[in-house]
């Protein structure tokens, strides 16, 4: 059972565009939702998370959005750089700090 | 560098054996957690200790265990290996909420 859904599972946005990756949940007792970011050979690595009281949450040039409600959330990538291209991953943690992840998006930023 | 350290790297064995993986969390942090990726199955939990503790297990297969040491560092021993336990095996640490990754080891079994 997969419990977190993760779209699209590819994505080519161009230099300057926004990128948008969504992710829905069932499990209401998920209580931390961090994105990781995956490049090829490499671990991944915590990009930015946030917890179900905040609606929005920005970091530089990535923004999680949060609708606790419709059970959502995603991660928008503004100005879109060819050195984001990469894999990205979004997760929810129950309060166990065990990470459900989502099947990740391919992100391709073309010059 | 997330301060992750996992060996080794890359490790090529046969069916039917047995091999140990190695890592070392952040300096400082008492939890470890071993995941596995996948191309089918993508990243999945497989086990947490805590402080030397066994504290969660995800989908972790009987044939394989896991264990932390004083030192804090942890093994992943993964026997009677399969063709289908190839796999990126990756290590995270944390000290709170946020996990850590180390670099990975890439498991072939052939």
């Amino acid at each position: 059972q997969q419990q977190v859904k993760q779209s699209p599972q590819s994505l080519i946005v161009q230099k300057g565009g926004i990128s948008i990756i969504n992710c829905a949940y069932e499990n209401t007792a998920f209580d931390y939702f961090p994105w990781y970011q995956q490049f090829p050979g490499k671990g991944p690595a915590l990009l930015i998370a946030i917890r179900p009281d905040v609606s929005e949450k920005k970091e530089g040039r990535f923004t999680i959005s949060f609708n606790k409600s419709a059970k959502q959330f995603s991660l928008h990538i503004m100005d879109s750089q060819p050195g984001d291209s990469a894999t990205y991953f979004c997760a929810a943690d129950s309060g166990y700090s065990t990470l459900t992840f989502g099947k990740g998006t391919m992100l391709l930023v073309s010059p | 560098d997330s301060g992750v350290t996992q060996t080794p790297k890359h490790l090529i064995t046969a069916t039917g054996q047995r091999v140990t993986l190695r890592c070392s969390p952040r300096s400082g942090d008492l939890s470890v957690y071993w995941y596995q990726q996948s191309l089918d199955q993508g990243l999945q939990f497989l086990i947490q200790y805590y402080n030397g503790e066994e504290r969660a297990k995800g989908n972790i297969l009987e044939r394989f265990s896991a264990q932390q040491f004083p030192d804090l560092h942890s093994e992943l021993n993964l026997s009677s290996l399969e063709l289908g336990d190839s796999a990126l095996y990756f290590c995270a640490s944390s000290a709170g909420k946020e996990q850590f990754f180390g670099p990975g080891t890439r498991l072939t079994v052939l």
